[in-house]
């Protein structure tokens, strides 16, 4: 059973460009929602997150928007460069009051053109 | 100050080989976590510990992986009779107290020949 439902699998966009990668959830006692950017050999780095008690966040160029009653989340790339072009995954934990296992998508590899 | 590393960044065993991957999370990170990345996947959670604690190991997929971290610092994920679908990348992430964000390392890449 896959928890997080990431789309799309892929995603081609002319520099400057807003792509938007996309994320849902099944289990209700997600209370943590972070993107990670990962690039070939490396391990996925944090971008930003978000909890369910807010429904947008930005920070810098990245924005996540959240809809707690669709169980949806998604992720906006304002201004795009070709050197954001990378995998990037949306994860979910259930903290209850500590640290947890995150749940991951299964990636969307980002393509931005010149 | 050092993020999160681990060694060897590769590792190729031969199929029933025994192996061992380091991890030497962030100073003062007291939870560290263990994930298993197939090719073109998600990484997928294997155990966690807070201090030398193991607090969950849903994720371990067989009772040839197991974890420990002795002194609550380094952790080792050691793999027995290794198996052709071992063959992934491994990750590990460290924490602060108290806190969601978990840091990665750049992982160790096996290949179960």
């Amino acid at each position: 059973q896959q928890q997080v439902k990431q789309s799309p699998q892929s995603l081609i966009v002319q520099k400057g460009g807003i792509p938007i990668i996309n994320c849902a959830y099944e289990n209700t006692a997600f209370d943590y929602f972070p993107w990670y950017q990962q690039f070939p050999g490396k391990g996925p780095a944090l971008l930003i997150a978000i909890r369910p008690d807010v429904s947008e966040k930005k920070e810098g160029r990245f924005t996540i928007s959240f809809n707690k009653s669709a169980k949806q989340f998604s992720l906006h790339i304002m201004d795009s460069q070709p050197g954001d072009s990378a995998t990037y995954f949306c994860a979910a934990s259930n903290s209850g009051g500590g640290a947890d296992g995150l749940t991951f998508g299964k990636g969307t590899h980002l393509i931005i053109q010149p | 100050g050092a993020g999160v590393s681990q060694s060897p960044r590769y590792k190729v065993a031969k199929r029933g080989q025994d192996v061992a991957l380091r991890c030497d999370p962030i100073s003062g990170h007291v939870s560290l976590f263990w994930y298993q990345q197939a090719l073109g996947q998600g990484p997928e959670f294997l155990t966690y510990f807070q201090n030398e604690a193991q607090l969950d190991k849903s994720g371990l997929p067989s009772d040839r992986f197991f974890a420990e971290r002795p002194e609550g610092s380094v952790s080792t994920l050691k793999i027995q009779r290794t198996q052709q679908e071992d063959s992934a990348v491994y990750l590990c992430a460290s924490s602060l107290p108290r806190s969601y964000e978990q840091y990665f390392g750049p992982g160790t890449r096996l290949t179960v020949t």
